[in-house]
């Protein structure tokens, strides 16, 4: 089955850290373009990073210096860490594989995991 | 970056009416690369529509894409039970992609 699973969430403190993961099943991540894309709680859907084939990543602004994506190949898995959080990062944060459509990719997204909270509190 | 603002926030119908949802855009939206998705309580987003007019897999024919440029539509011809809930557009034509605010799709 084609599934993403996100773990890693949970109450961190102002000015912590916190690293999520998601592993993917059914396909191959170090072969897609994967991102993570957040909702705070009753609010809209915020883009959040992207991990390009090849190495290359790339951020929004109110996440950038402070998270960075990566993946693990061998264990299939994108990861975020996430570093210096506040208050508006408190949110479900979705891990999404971009689709791929006659050979190229498109910055939308046609897989999307069940996501994982991360509540910033003291 | 492009915003985008949908309307309207609230729309509620009766099942078997149309619906028509609106997203517009700051900028052009280039080569029509904008997105809908549905997104029901406690589940993730699922994507509904793609190059504006597109249907993703498994989508009814009674969704239909619509638009160019700066202002594009989802209808819904029929509206079903299951059809209820909240919708969102996605451009991603420019980086960094963005997502309009939703548009609640509820139950009269």
């Amino acid at each position: 089955e084609v599934q993403l699973v996100e773990s890693g969430g949970g109450l961190v403190q102002p000015g912590g850290s916190l690293t999520l993961s998601c592993e993917a099943s059914g396909f191959t991540v170090s072969n897609t373009y994967m991102s993570w894309v957040r909702q705070a709680p009753g609010k809209g859907l915020e883009w959040v990073a992207v991990a390009y084939t090849g190495g290359r990543t790339y951020y929004a602004d109110s996440v950038k210096g402070r998270f960075t994506i990566s993946r693990d190949n061998s264990k299939n898995t994108l990861y975020l860490q996430m570093n210096s959080l506040t208050t508006e990062d408190t949110a479900v944060y979705y891990c999404a594989r971009e689709c791929l459509r006659d050979g190229n990719f498109y910055f939308f997204f046609d897989l999307w995991g069940r996501g994982t909270l991360v509540t910033v509190s003291s | 970056e492009i915003v985008l603002t949908q309307s309207p926030g609230t729309l509620s119908l009766s099942p078997g009416e149309r619906a028509t949802l609106s997203c517009r855009a700051s900028q052009t939206v280039s080569s029509r690369y904008l997105a809908w998705y549905q997104q029901k309580p406690g589940q993730a987003p699922r994507l509904f529509m793609y190059g504006a007019s597109s249907r993703a897999t498994d989508i009814p024919d009674r969704f239909s894409g619509s638009g160019s440029g700066t202002d594009f539509t989802l209808t819904i011809s029929r509206l079903e039970p299951e059809d209820f809930a909240v919708y969102y557009c996605q451009q991603y034509g420019s980086s960094p992609p963005t997502f309009g605010q939703g548009t609640n799709l509820e139950i009269k």
